[in-house]
């Protein structure tokens, strides 16, 4: 009954490849996001999507797209993987995307780039 | 541009002892803060909220007190428990930002028996 998933949890792959990073919420939310937590242990905010359309897209490579096959689904596909993009990705969802919701995070992937 | 910072990387306290956590921010549109707590291997997950036309707000054990004239929260537990061995995340955001959370690095938080 996990609220927000994500696949894999782990992922270690050589620079150059492309993955992709899934995440599913079983709330009901209308709002999805994508955040990156690098060595810092900063968490940023790469992406969100509402129903679908997106609606937050921050300074993020091109070789990053996010899609989202339904409201309850948004997978993060990355191309031509580089070391820098070792981190921990968070899926994350809220009811709304309202500045006062309350956002229900995934337990993370962590994403190891060789 | 780090908007949200938490300059405590870590912090010892002895079980049932009071822990206070310390957020600054920058950015005087901030409107509504947050606190969100994480354990290892797992995401993080929503603690306690404040918005700006309160100074307060207590939920159990748990307190947050917002000083917008300083841009500074603060979390105080009391009393702190094992259990609350955990990395905590102060959070800011406006309105009108679309859920767009700025995060500060997390402050490591160890109870001693």
């Amino acid at each position: 009954d996990t609220a927000v998933s994500q696949t894999p949890k782990y992922l270690v792959t050589q620079m150059g490849n492309d993955k992709s990073i899934k995440c599913e919420q079983n709330l009901g939310h209308d709002t999805m996001y994508w955040y990156k937590q690098d060595s810092k242990k900063f968490l940023k905010i790469m992406f969100s999507y509402n129903n679908k359309e997106l609606i937050i897209n921050e300074t993020v490579p091109n070789r990053f797209s996010p899609k989202s096959p339904d409201k309850a689904h948004l997978n993060l596909h990355i191309n031509s993987l580089e070391l820098g993009d070792s981190a921990v990705y968070f899926c994350a969802s809220s009811r709304v995307g309202q500045y006062q919701e309350t956002q229900y995070f995934g337990p993370g992937t962590r994403l190891l780039v060789l | 541009d780090q908007q949200v910072k938490q300059n405590s990387p870590s912090l010892s306290v002895q079980e049932g002892r009071i822990s206070i956590l310390n957020c600054d921010y920058t950015n005087s549109m901030f409107d509504y803060f947050l606190w969100y707590k994480k354990y290892p291997a797992e995401g993080p997950t929503f603690l306690i909220s404040i918005s700006s036309i309160k100074d307060k707000n207590e939920d159990g054990r748990f307190t947050v007190f917002l000083n917008k004239s300083a841009k500074h929260l603060s979390l105080h537990i009391v009393p702190s428990q094992p259990g609350d061995s955990a990395v905590y995340f102060c959070a800011a955001s406006m309105t009108d930002s679309w859920g767009k959370f700025q995060f500060g690095a997390g402050t490591q938080v160890v109870v001693t028996p």
